[in-house]
């Protein structure tokens, strides 16, 4: 089965700072990955599909980047609403058809 | 717009069925290429995928608890369900609902429902 890594699991920097999170696959996934964000106690929000399309109404501050096994989310100028966890997903179709990396917790300094 | 909200009870005993609903307003369930799907949270823990069905009824499940889940749609009432079996504690979490689109990811989600499993 495909397992998905992020690292780091956090991070702290300052507003203003870009800040990269990578993500890597066991083993290719083409561009089947997807970004999310999570606020606490909230459902997570799409991000990026594609692994580098911004879903409607993200701020353009959020770039993703990769294909087959090494992917990465950026964010070029880190802002105090962007503090949350971030997490990866694989959706190609090899098992298991979805994975999540285990989430890269973003704080500001 | 699309919405989707989780509803079940939010206490269950060891070793019995953890059962949830998801109601979904919007969309119909049973056309398009979607797949529906349940997500949940420990407390505390990341994302797990649980598993999903088509709108064409075919379910996935993810390995680690193939031989325990089942989600089925009842399209006459535009919702689809989970149930899990023989839980114990470790199946305490936040359990989302959510539309997945084959090229798209989880593009609309529930708000989640916490269901704990203690004696």
């Amino acid at each position: 089965d495909v397992q998905m890594t992020q690292s780091p699991s956090s991070l702290s920097a300052s507003a203003g700072d870009r800040v990269t999170i990578t993500c890597r696959a066991s083993q290719g996934i083409g561009n089947y990955l997807a970004w999310y964000q999570q606020k606490p106690g909230k459902a997570p929000k799409l991000l990026i599909y594609g692994a580098s399309t911004l879903q409607s109404g993200v701020p353009s501050r959020f770039r993703g980047r990769g294909s087959g096994t090494d992917f990465t989310l950026t964010i070029s100028s880190l802002q105090p609403e962007d503090v949350a966890t971030y997490y990866c997903q694989k959706y190609d179709s090899a098992p298991p058809p979805r994975k999540f990396g285990q989430g890269t917790k973003v704080e500001i300094k | 717009q699309v919405e989707l909200q989780e509803s079940g009870p939010g206490l269950v005993k060891p070793s019995q069925t953890l059962s949830l609903t998801c109601t979904v307003s919007g969309v119909s369930i049973s056309s398009g290429d979607y797949y529906w799907s349940w997500i949940r949270q420990p407390p505390g823990k990341g994302l797990e995928w649980i598993g999903f069905i088509h709108s064409s009824g075919s379910a996935h499940y993810d390995p680690s608890l193939k031989s325990r889940v089942t989600i089925s749609m009842d399209k006459s009432n535009n919702q689809f369900s989970l149930k899990l079996t023989s839980v114990s504690a470790a199946d305490t979490a936040v359990y989302f609902c959510a539309r997945d689109i084959d090229f798209s990811g989880n593009d609309y989600w529930g708000q989640g429902t916490l269901v704990a499993v203690s004696s």
